[in-house]
C-alpha cells in the first residue's frame, strides 16, 4: 500500500525566512510519481510539481526548490526568502501508473508567513 | 478560460436531501475523478473515470453515485445525505495515458463546499 507522511502539521515563520516542508513515502512500486500542491485560503488545490521516480534530478524554479533522494524516500520542499502569499496548506502526493489514477495525499502541512 | 470548473461552490442543505454537484473540464482530458477533502482537510479518492467508464470506487457509499455522460463532464449525486457528508468535493481531471517517464498530471476544480444539517 501507498502512504505519504507529511510530519510537520504547522509551520509558521517570518517572511523573508527560509523553510523546509517535508514528505516521506512508501511505495512498493518501482515507477511512481511524487507531486506537491497548494491549497490557499481560498480553498484551491493549485499543482505546483511533478517527480517521477527515474529522475532524481533536483528542481528550482524561482524561490521554490525540490530535493528528490531515492535512498531516503523523501521529497522535500523549500520555499527560499518566503512571502506572505506562501501562507497555505501544502500537500505531498503519491501515485503510479504514469499518476493516471488515484493520488494518495499527504495530511498536509499548514505554513503561516508572518509579516 | 478555467480548466475544471465545478457547481455549485457551495451547497447547504438538510439531512435526507438528494444533491448534485456538476464537474465539467476543457483540457480535453480522458480521466475525471472525484475528491472529498474532510474537516482535517484529509484528501481522499472516491471516484474515478476513464472515457466515461468507471476505474476506481474506493468503498464509496452507495449513496453517492457518479454518472459522466461524456468524457468531459463528471457530476457526483448523492442520496439521502448525511451529517458526516458534510465536506469539500473535489473534481479533477488528468490525460489518459502519460509516458512512463513523464507521467501525467491530475488538475483540480475549485472544489464544492458542502454543508449538511
Amino acid at each position: 500500500a501507498q502512504k505519504v507522511t507529511q510530519a510537520q502539521t504547522e509551520i509558521s515563520v517570518v517572511e523573508k525566512e527560509d523553510v523546509t516542508l517535508d514528505c516521506v513515502y512508501e511505495t512498493r512500486d518501482t515507477t511512481y510519481y511524487l507531486f506537491w500542491y497548494k491549497q490557499p485560503p481560498s480553498g484551491e488545490l493549485v499543482f505546483l510539481i511533478r517527480r517521477n521516480s527515474f529522475d532524481e534530478q533536483n528542481e528550482i524554479s524561482g524561490r521554490y526548490s525540490w530535493n528528490f533522494q531515492k535512498s531516503t524516500s523523501s521529497f522535500n520542499f523549500t520555499i527560499t526568502a518566503s512571502q506572505v502569499v506562501d501562507s497555505a496548506v501544502y500537500f505531498c502526493a503519491l501515485s503510479d501508473n504514469f499518476g493516471n489514477e488515484k493520488l494518495t495525499f499527504g495530511t498536509g502541512t499548514r505554513l503561516t508567513i508572518i509579516p | 478560460d478555467t480548466a475544471v470548473s465545478q457547481t455549485p461552490k457551495y451547497l447547504v442543505t438538510q439531512m435526507g436531501n438528494d444533491k448534485s454537484i456538476k464537474c465539467e473540464q476543457n483540457l480535453g482530458h480522458d480521466t475525471m475523478y472525484w475528491y472529498k477533502q474532510d474537516s482535517k482537510k484529509f484528501l481522499k479518492i472516491m471516484f474515478s473515470y476513464n472515457n466515461k467508464e468507471l476505474i476506481i470506487n474506493e468503498t464509496v457509499p452507495n449513496r453517492f453515485s457518479p454518472k459522466s455522460p461524456d468524457k468531459a463532464h463528471l457530476n457526483l449525486h448523492i442520496n439521502s445525505l448525511e451529517l458526516g457528508d458534510s465536506a469539500v468535493y473535489f473534481c479533477a481531471s488528468s490525460q489518459d495515458r502519460g509516458s512512463v517517464r513523464q507521467g501525467v498530471t491530475q488538475y483540480f476544480g475549485p472544489g464544492t463546499r458542502l454543508l449538511v444539517l
